[in-house]
């Protein structure tokens, strides 16, 4: 079995340009997860996906964001003018969820962005 | 809200040194904790975890005990390595839910020579 894969590994583009971002979980796992790592703010939650439920969106900085998770499995994260201030490293997790408590999140390699 | 502070770093160490790297937490109800490490070049790996208050979580000669009278949760190895050399975050999660989204420390890069 493949860990989580996203792609693509590094993004360079122009202030005011869209981005999409790509999350492949683990076969099997129906929680998704988005981070993003960045010099200034460490490691933060962005968005959580559990199976056909509403998507937990409480980390989503602004409204530029979105992300959204087809037939439960893939999911891309959108930036919409893109601004430097989104440069960052952007990581995807899966998990079993359905309810196990605390099971370990499987983390991606995570997506390189940075906006000129 | 929910927050993770870690102490500042960089650290380094030489090789056979004590490790101790400190993480303290505010959390509503019970969370579980964690470290999460990531080595050069590798993606975010989990290290160990507790679950309720005064487990202790052990890996790879690392141990944090999960104490909840202090709010802390302590990284600590008897005697370090090179290959330990990465970073590290402590991180929690809510209880309750099937959202187990994790609430991340700012991280501590660890630096051991031979």
């Amino acid at each position: 079995g493949a860990g989580v894969s996203q792609s693509p590994s590094n993004k360079v583009t122009e202030k005011g340009k869209d981005v999409e971002l790509r999350c492949d979980p683990i076969s099997g796992h129906t929680a998704l997860y988005w981070y993003r790592q960045s010099l200034g703010q460490g490691l933060e939650f962005l968005i959580y996906f559990q199976g056909n439920s509403a998507p937990d969106k409480s980390g989503l900085p602004s409204d530029r964001f979105s992300a959204e998770r087809t037939g439960g499995s893939v999911s891309t994260l959108t930036i919409q003018r893109t601004q430097q201030e989104d440069s960052a490293v952007y990581l995807c997790a899966s998990n079993i969820g359905g309810g196990l408590l605390n099971n370990e999140q499987f983390f991606g390699p995570g997506t390189r962005l940075t906006v000129l | 809200g929910n927050s993770v502070t870690q102490m500042e770093g960089p650290v380094t160490l030489s090789e056979e040194a004590f490790l101790t790297i400190n993480c303290t937490y505010t959390a509503t109800g019970y969370p579980s904790l964690f470290w999460y490490v990531q080595y050069p070049g590798e993606g975010l790996q989990l290290l160990l975890k507790a679950t309720k208050a005064d487990d202790k979580g052990s890996n790879k000669g690392f141990e944090a005990t999960y104490r909840k009278e202090t709010t802390s949760f302590h990284l600590e190895k008897g005697s370090v390595q090179v290959s330990d050399s990465a970073v590290y975050f402590c991180a929690l999660s809510r209880s309750t839910g099937a959202n187990s989204k994790l609430t991340f420390g700012k991280g501590i890069t660890l630096s051991v020579r031979p």
